[in-house]
């Protein structure tokens, strides 16, 4: 139990474009999300968290405007990285939760390799 | 301000030499403190929970221990296969809701 998917595995875009990615809890509500950046060697960077049905809390220094996250539902967030730029090229990842009461315990997704060409 | 330090930064055994990673925790109320293993490339794999002092999990090679100010991951006889990199994050209260607070991370290489 507790699988969290996410869609693209890797991408590649333009410099200007927009790219979207998908994080899915395969097996269980997620009533809180949350997104990551990882550059090499380092540690997980929390960017926001994503509550179904609410505005996302961004985290300081990370710019809402570019990085769009919207929680449709108990199963779904999606992080948009709009007019991508090289420096935006990372590997982003994102976890679930279950509702409160049940865990505590983080479960991560696979990972989004983003290169900005 | 809530911190998490982990030691040490990377951290070569041979194969079967046993030892410890340090994951030392400054923080407000803690919900509590995860392992996670993460392969290049790949996202965390959750490993471990500790609640409370005094608690100790196990899951073959691995045993994870918590006092109030840190928290150690066992390695017993380790193989080529556990090599991987090791993350600490602690849950902590935030303005009504809660966040984690990951560590830096220890590279383990474990050598045939």
């Amino acid at each position: 139990g507790a699988v969290v998917s996410q869609h693209p595995s890797w991408v590649i875009c333009k410099s200007g474009t927009s790219v979207k990615i998908e994080c899915r809890s395969l097996d269980f509500q997620a009533t809180t999300m949350f997104w990551y950046r990882q550059f090499p060697k380092q540690s997980l960077m929390l960017m926001a968290t994503s509550n179904e049905g609410s505005k996302a809390t961004y985290e300081q220094g990370v710019e809402k405007d570019k990085f769009l996250i919207n929680h449709a539902s108990l199963t779904l967030s999606t992080l948009t990285v709009t007019s991508a730029h090289p420096e935006d090229s990372s590997f982003y990842i994102c976890s679930a939760s279950p509702p409160s009461g049940y865990s505590y315990e983080q479960y991560f997704g696979p990972g989004t390799r983003l290169t900005v060409t | 301000e809530d911190q998490v330090t982990q030691s040490p930064e990377a951290l070569r055994l041979q194969e079967g030499e046993s030892s410890s990673l340090n994951c030392s925790y400054t923080v407000s109320g803690l919900r509590g403190l995860f392992w996670y293993r993460q392969d290049p490339g790949k996202g965390p794999e959750f490993l471990f929970t500790l609640y409370s002092a005094g608690e100790e999990k196990e899951k073959e090679r691995l045993k994870a221990t918590l006092t109030k100010k840190e928290s150690f991951l066992h390695i017993t006889a380790p193989k080529p296969e556990d090599s991987a990199t090791y993350l600490c994050a602690v849950q902590a209260p935030r303005s009504g809701t809660y966040k984690y607070i990951f560590g830096t991370g220890t590279r383990l290489k474990v050598l045939a």
